[in-house]
């Protein structure tokens, strides 16, 4: 079966320090992989997409970049966070439209 | 622009009660449609998908209008566990570029 496994699934990280989310999936191969953030009173916010490794689509402008070693494997990263950063971090991905999501990190930044 | 737009709530509505949700949505070429459950301080998860001709999955239906751009959900005798975030969720082009969600309507069930 398919599982998503997305870790930490909390963080507190000072301003100016840097961020490793990592996310990775079993049980599929070449799925299409999404990393989604949800602020406080927002709706979730599409941040960067991948459709296979090496491939990154950026959605918005930010301090955020993302990375995809391996087939099965997204990374989230910041060199330098800001307070704006904080939020609800979530890892999805899809294989014939459907879309299933990691269980999430929750970040703040202080 | 892309948009959804739902209202937000909360819907406090006692226990054994029906309740209806709408979502309207910007892009006439969409193509998929769906209602997500959020609840609290977790991720998302798939409710149930939105299709032309409506659908039901026991106390919940579903309904599209495409003339009007906007898309239903309907929940029968409504239980505690309904409690949550109900997102509207659109596909704009069924490519790999991601959902777009609403911002989620509160519901909670009293009992």
């Amino acid at each position: 079966s398919q599982t998503i496994h997305q870790w930490p699934a909390t963080l507190v990280q000072p301003v100016g320090s840097p961020l490793s989310l990592e996310c990775t999936v079993e049980g599929t191969s070449n799925p299409n992989l999404y990393w989604y953030r949800q602020a406080a009173g927002r709706g979730l916010q599409l941040l960067f997409y991948s459709v296979g490794i090496g491939q990154i689509s950026s959605e918005v402008p930010q301090n955020l970049s993302a990375s995809r070693p391996q087939d099965r494997q997204f990374i989230l990263s910041s060199k330098k966070l800001l307070l704006s950063d904080s939020g609800f971090y979530l890892c999805a991905w899809s294989v014939l439209g459907g879309y299933t999501f990691g269980s999430g990190t929750r970040l703040t930044v202080v | 622009r892309k948009e959804v737009e739902q209202d937000p709530g909360p819907f406090n509505v006692p226990e054994g009660a029906t309740v209806a949700f709408n979502c309207t949505y910007s892009n006439s070429a969409s193509q998929s449609f769906f209602w997500y459950r959020q609840d609290c301080r977790k991720e998302p998860k798939l409710l149930m998908s939105v299709y032309s001709s409506g659908n039901e999955d026991g106390r919940f239906t579903a309904q599209l209008n495409r003339a009007s751009q906007y898309i239903s959900l309907l929940i029968r005798d409504s239980k505690l566990s309904d409690s949550a975030t109900y997102l509207c969720v659109v596909n704009w082009g069924g490519g790999a570029d991601g959902l777009t969600f609403g911002k989620g309507t509160h519901l909670i069930i009293q009992p």
